[in-house]
């Protein structure tokens, strides 16, 4: 199974404060993904990376931002908290490839009050 | 990518055969169908992908018309744990991006 991790599973924070969502992987996948969801409704690409240093913005304009600096690692960072943001945020990663199949992580549902 | 439609909702009895529809008519050649599920609350899983030909692995069955313009995941005997919104999705994940839309809630009654 894919060995994708995300903390915190869930973070309820007021606002203004700046926070960061870990996104982990074990599988040494090049691409790592992040979308946001809200109930019922379709997932939005909000940031993409090909490999170390690498970031992209995805189709959903976000205030939030990203970094690359390991493999395994792409953390996502809010730098003011505000309750438009409250969403959950998913995490996945794939193997660059003609084909590769993304995996993804459990999501953090965040809650700004 | 290419847009998809699919139907909002399906029910299915357990046991049965699950025929989820997909219609993906602006599909271009380089483009591969994808299918994931997702069950409450947690991330996406990947189901099955193809191109061009049929393709069925442990999990599913993806069948694909020969116009490419449309394609039916098949569950051959849906449980309960089967209950899921299911993505059928096209396009090239090479691009760095895949386009999940509201996808199918299947409801699988016992």
């Amino acid at each position: 199974e894919a060995d994708i991790y995300q903390t915190p599973r869930y973070l309820v924070i007021g606002t203004g404060k700046k926070i960061t969502l870990e996104c982990s992987q074990t599988m040494g996948h090049d691409k790592m993904y992040w979308y946001q969801q809200d109930p019922g409704m379709e997932l939005h690409l909000i940031h993409y990376s090909y490999g170390v240093n690498s970031t992209e913005k995805g189709d959903l304009s976000s205030e939030s931002t990203v970094s690359r600096i390991r493999t395994e690692h792409f953390p996502l960072t809010l730098e003011s908290a505000r309750p438009s943001h409250t969403s959950q945020y998913l995490c996945a990663s794939s193997l660059f490839g003609a084909n590769e199949k993304l995996f993804f992580g459990s999501g953090t549902q965040l809650s700004v009050l | 990518d290419a847009k998809t439609t699919q139907p909002t909702s399906m029910d299915c009895a357990e046991g049965r055969a699950a025929n989820l529809p997909c219609n993906h008519s602006t599909i271009s050649g380089n483009e591969y169908v994808y299918w994931y599920r997702q069950i409450h609350s947690q991330g996406p899983q990947y189901i099955i992908h193809g191109l061009k030909n049929n393709e069925t692995n442990e999990m599913a069955s993806l069948i694909i018309t020969e116009d490419r313009k449309s394609s039916t995941l098949i569950l051959p005997h849906a449980t309960l744990r089967d209950t899921a919104v299911y993505y059928c999705i096209a396009g090239t994940p090479t691009l760095g991006r895949l386009y999940f839309g509201r996808g199918t809630q299947l409801t699988v009654w016992p």
